[in-house]
C-alpha cells in the first residue's frame, strides 16, 4: 500500500539551530513533492515544491532535498526562530493527477 | 494576495442531518479539492474536481458525499446524512495545473 511517513511526530530544537525533518514514501512515483506549514486551526500553507529531476531547492532559510532512489525528502530550516514553530507536512502527487496526498506531519517547536 | 474562503467557519449539526460546506476558490484556478482533518490526525484527501466533474475520490468519499460547482465562483461539499465520525475540519483547496494547493482556513464540523 502507499505510505508517506514523516520521521517524528514532534521535534524540539533551540533557537538558531537547524531543524531537519524527514519524509519517506513507499509505492509512490511522484513527479514532484511539496512541503507545507500548518498552524493550529488553520489550513496548510505551501512552502516549497521540488520536482523529481531536482536534487535540491532553496528559499531563504528553507532547503529541501529529494532523493528518488532512497524515496526520501529532507526539509531543513536554518537559523530557526520561535516563529517557525508549527506542523510541517510533506505531500506527494500520485503521478497521474493533480491531487496531493499528505503525511501526518512533524510538529516543530523552536525554543528561545 | 487572492485566497480561498470557506463558510461557515464552524457548523454544528445533529446526526442524520444534511450539511453543505461552502468554498470560494481562487478565481483563475481550475482544480478544486476537499480534504478533511480529524482532530489530531493527518490531512486526508476526499475528492478532486476539474472541468465540472470529479477527477478522483478517496474511499472516504462514499455515497453520502457530493460536490458541486453551482456557479462560476462557489464549490460546495454536501454530506447527506451526517454521522458522528464526520466531525472534523474540512478544508477546501484550489490550484492551477500541477501547482501548489491553496487552502482555505477550513470549516469545523461538529456532529452531535
Amino acid at each position: 500500500s502507499q505510505k508517506i511517513e514523516q520521521n517524528s511526530e514532534a521535534l524540539n530544537i533551540q533557537e538558531g539551530k537547524t531543524a531537519t525533518l524527514t519524509c519517506n514514501y513507499t509505492n509512490y512515483s511522484p513527479a514532484y513533492l511539496q512541503w507545507y506549514r500548518q498552524d493550529p486551526g488553520r489550513g496548510p500553507v505551501f512552502l516549497l515544491l521540488i520536482r523529481e529531476n531536482e536534487k535540491e531547492k532553496r528559499k531563504e532559510r528553507l532547503k529541501v532535498t529529494f532523493d528518488t532512489t532512497l524515496k526520501q525528502s529532507l526539509f531543513h530550516i536554518t537559523a530557526s526562530q520561535p516563529a517557525d514553530s508549527a506542523t510541517y507536512l510533506c505531500a506527494l502527487d500520485r503521478g497521474n493527477n493533480n491531487d496531493m496526498r499528505f503525511g501526518a506531519g512533524t510538529r516543530l517547536t523552536v525554543k528561545p | 494576495e487572492p485566497e480561498v474562503t470557506q463558510t461557515p467557519s464552524h457548523q454544528v449539526t445533529q446526526m442524520g442531518q444534511e450539511v453543505i460546506l461552502r468554498c470560494v476558490p481562487i478565481s483563475n484556478h481550475l482544480y478544486f479539492y476537499w480534504y478533511r482533518q480529524i482532530l489530531g490526525q493527518k490531512v486526508e484527501f476526499l475528492v478532486s474536481f476539474y472541468n465540472n466533474e470529479i477527477s478522483e475520490k478517496s474511499e472516504i468519499f462514499d455515497d453520502q458525499f457530493s460536490v458541486e460547482r453551482p456557479d462560476g465562483s462557489n464549490f460546495t461539499l454536501k454530506i447527506r446524512s451526517t454521522k458522528l465520525e464526520d466531525s472534523a475540519m474540512y478544508f477546501c483547496a484550489s490550484s492551477e495545473a500541477y501547482s501548489p494547493l491553496h487552502f482555505g482556513n477550513g470549516t469545523r464540523l461538529t456532529v452531535t
